[in-house]
Formats: structure tokens, C-alpha cells, sequence
């Protein structure tokens, strides 16, 4: 199975600073068909979780612009120019290329 | 607007069986993949199974391989998981999401495995 491995796994921030986080996978991501399923998902403190960042670095809609991915093959980043009160939550990275689908630990970000 | 809604969650014995529901609107229903992915309490998330747009394509997590069935009716736009065995480690809450890509999950519904 691949093993998705995302650091930190807690990000204290303060608002308005960037943050960064971590993706890598114990394998290349690309699929057969050329593209590379890779998913970042928020879930906000009791709410179910929201994919955020679909193939890399596709915003789904309604996402503010301050969240960005980024990476190929193996490591992906998720970055928030502008971490604001409503991000607080936890953040999976989680991949689609291979059976089984697998998801991150989860980074928990939270408010400094 | 696309919307998911589960049920059929309760609280049931080691051993038991139970079969939850997730029933969708606000697309074509039998354009997409359909999942299932659950969250132990305090855990992190994890995929369960995912059914194709026919039905006859289905993958499973190898922890629920031989336990759980998933299935569609494209008729009733509804997607299920039929679980039986059921372990203590299966208690969580199990959301419902559009594709393999989990494009968009609902609320959730909650099993309980007890002994």
C-alpha cells in the first residue's frame, strides 16, 4: 500500500503568516494515464472533511485563493499565504493513483 | 447543488451486521464513482470502498475485504454498505463522498461496534 507521510503534524500559526505543509509517499503518484491523483482535504473542528486541492494544485470551487498545492511524484505541499481564524482544523493529503486509496495522519493547525 | 445524506447508523454487537445508506442529489447520479470512508473517534480518515458508475467495479480496504459489500441502485440515486462481522475497530463514523476522488462528502453516520 502506499504510505502517505505528511510533516508537521502540528503547525502552531499566527494569523495572517504563512503556512506550509508536507506530503511525501513511499511511491511516484503519476498514474498510468499521465495524471497524479492527489488530494488535500480541510476538516474543520467538527465538521466533515472538504477537499480543498484536487491533482496537485487544482482549487476545487468556493476555495479562497490563499490555499495553494504544489509537488510531482513523490512530495507535495500544501501552502496558505495568509493563515486567517477559519483554517483552524485538520489537513489530509491523500492519494487516488493506487488501490488503496490511502490518506496522510492528518496535520492539525492551530492558532498561536 | 450536490448533497449526500447517510443513515442507518446504530450501536451493534461484535459479530453484528448493518447496512448504511447514502442517498444522493443535485447530479447525475450514475455519471459518478461512489465512496464510502469512515473516521474512528479521535483518528484520522480512511477509505473504505468505492462502487462504479454500473455497479459491477468495486474496491475494498483490505481491513473490510470479505466483511463489507457496497452496492448501488442508479434507480433510487442510492449508494449502500452492507457490513457484516463487524469488529470493535470498525466503530466510527462513515461518510459518503462522490467518486473515487472524494470530490464531496456528506454528514456522516455513526456505528458503534460493541461487546
Amino acid at each position: 500500500d502506499v504510505v502517505l507521510t505528511q510533516s508537521p503534524l502540528s503547525l502552531p500559526v499566527t494569523l495572517g503568516q504563512p503556512a506550509s505543509i508536507s506530503c511525501r509517499s513511499s511511491q511516484s503518484l503519476v498514474h498510468s494515464d499521465g495524471h497524479t491523483y492527489f488530494n488535500w482535504f480541510q476538516q474543520r473542528p467538527g465538521q466533515s472533511p472538504r477537499r480543498l486541492i484536487f491533482r496537485v494544485s487544482n482549487r476545487d470551487s468556493g476555495v479562497p485563493d490563499r490555499f495553494s498545492g504544489s509537488g510531482s511524484g513523490t512530495d507535495f505541499t500544501l501552502k496558505i499565504s495568509r493563515v486567517e481564524g477559519e483554517d483552524v482544523g485538520i489537513y489530509y493529503c491523500m492519494q487516488g493513483t493506487h488501490w488503496p486509496l490511502t490518506f496522510g495522519q492528518g496535520t492539525k493547525v492551530e492558532i498561536k | 447543488e450536490v448533497q449526500l445524506l447517510e443513515s442507518g447508523g446504530d450501536l451493534v454487537q461484535v459479530g453484528g451486521s448493518l447496512r448504511l445508506s447514502c442517498a444522493a442529489s443535485g447530479f447525475t447520479f450514475s455519471d459518478l464513482d461512489m465512496s464510502w470512508a469512515r473516521q474512528a473517534p479521535g483518528k484520522g480518515l480512511e477509505w473504505v470502498s468505492t462502487v462504479g458508475r454500473s455497479g459491477v467495479g468495486t474496491n475494498y480496504a483490505d481491513s473490510v475485504q470479505g466483511r463489507f459489500t457496497i452496492s448501488r441502485d442508479n434507480s433510487k440515486n442510492m449508494v449502500y454498505l452492507q457490513m457484516s462481522g463487524l469488529r470493535a475497530e470498525d466503530t466510527a463514523v462513515y461518510y459518503c463522498a462522490t467518486q473515487r476522488w472524494l470530490d464531496v462528502w456528506g454528514k456522516g453516520t455513526t456505528v458503534t461496534v460493541s461487546s
